[in-house]
């Protein structure tokens, strides 16, 4: 079955620690996307890229880095200059078809937790 | 600037009940497209429904529709026939087809509690 899949489901680290997580999609979308989401929130965008080998800040990238080196993988690096990491973590796609309506498949998330 | 407003933090509904979830929205541009998600207590977002901009009728999708009103620039989502499944979070998202990118902007959700 085609989808999206994060891992892992929960993650733990200690405050000062880069952690990457892990984001594969098998439906040959073009376009993939990070978002946060806080307790209570809605979704924020962290990144997003649209082609592989590029990639754009969305509305709350700093601390974050991404890369997109190949159509099926997305990684987000949660660095240490994040100063409030301790999130649930979405990763989704869409299609760039022109005849798409560009609805985004969302993966099951990451809840990190940073002491 | 697009945004999603989402004004009932949360619901009740009766089991086999309808309800409404409201969502306003605004944006400059004259084409767009409005979306739902569902978010169960499992996380993961699952689209439900869709409405263009251009779209002359209600969007449908078994129990879910979504009431458009174009000038009063709301996507209300009504759920017929409620469900013990079908309690969860609910999304309602937006993506400006005029710009270059595919973001979608999303309200801050309302919690639906269906009650036996």
């Amino acid at each position: 079955d085609g989808g999206i899949t994060q891992s892992p489901k929960y993650l733990f680290r200690k405050e000062g620690q880069n952690v990457t997580l892990s984001c594969e999609q098998n439906l040959n979308h073009d376009a993939m996307y990070w978002y946060r989401q806080d307790p209570g929130q809605g979704l924020r965008l962290i990144y997003y890229s649209q082609i592989v080998n590029d990639f754009q800040k969305g509305d709350i990238a700093e601390g974050y880095s991404v890369s997109r080196e190949k159509k099926e993988s997305f990684p987000l690096t949660v660095t240490s200059a994040q100063k409030n990491p301790t999130a649930f973590y979405l990763c989704a796609s869409s299609s760039g078809r022109a005849d798409s309506i560009y609805e985004q498949y969302f993966g099951p998330g990451t809840r990190l937790t940073v002491t | 600037a697009q945004k999603i407003t989402q004004t009932q933090p949360g619901m009740f509904v009766q089991e086999k009940e309808a309800v409404t979830l409201d969502c306003t929205y605004d944006t400059s541009d004259p084409s767009y497209g409005l979306f739902w998600y569902k978010q169960p207590s499992s996380g993961e977002m699952i689209f439900l429904i869709y409405q263009g901009s251009y779209d002359q009728q209600n969007a449908t999708e078994g129990r879910y529709s979504l009431n458009f009103q174009k000038a009063r620039k709301s996507a209300n989502l009504v759920i017929s026939a409620s469900q013990l499944g079908d309690s969860a979070m609910y999304f309602c998202a937006m993506r400006d087809y005029g710009g270059a990118t595919n973001k979608l902007i999303f309200g801050t959700g309302t919690l639906l509690a269906v009650q036996p």
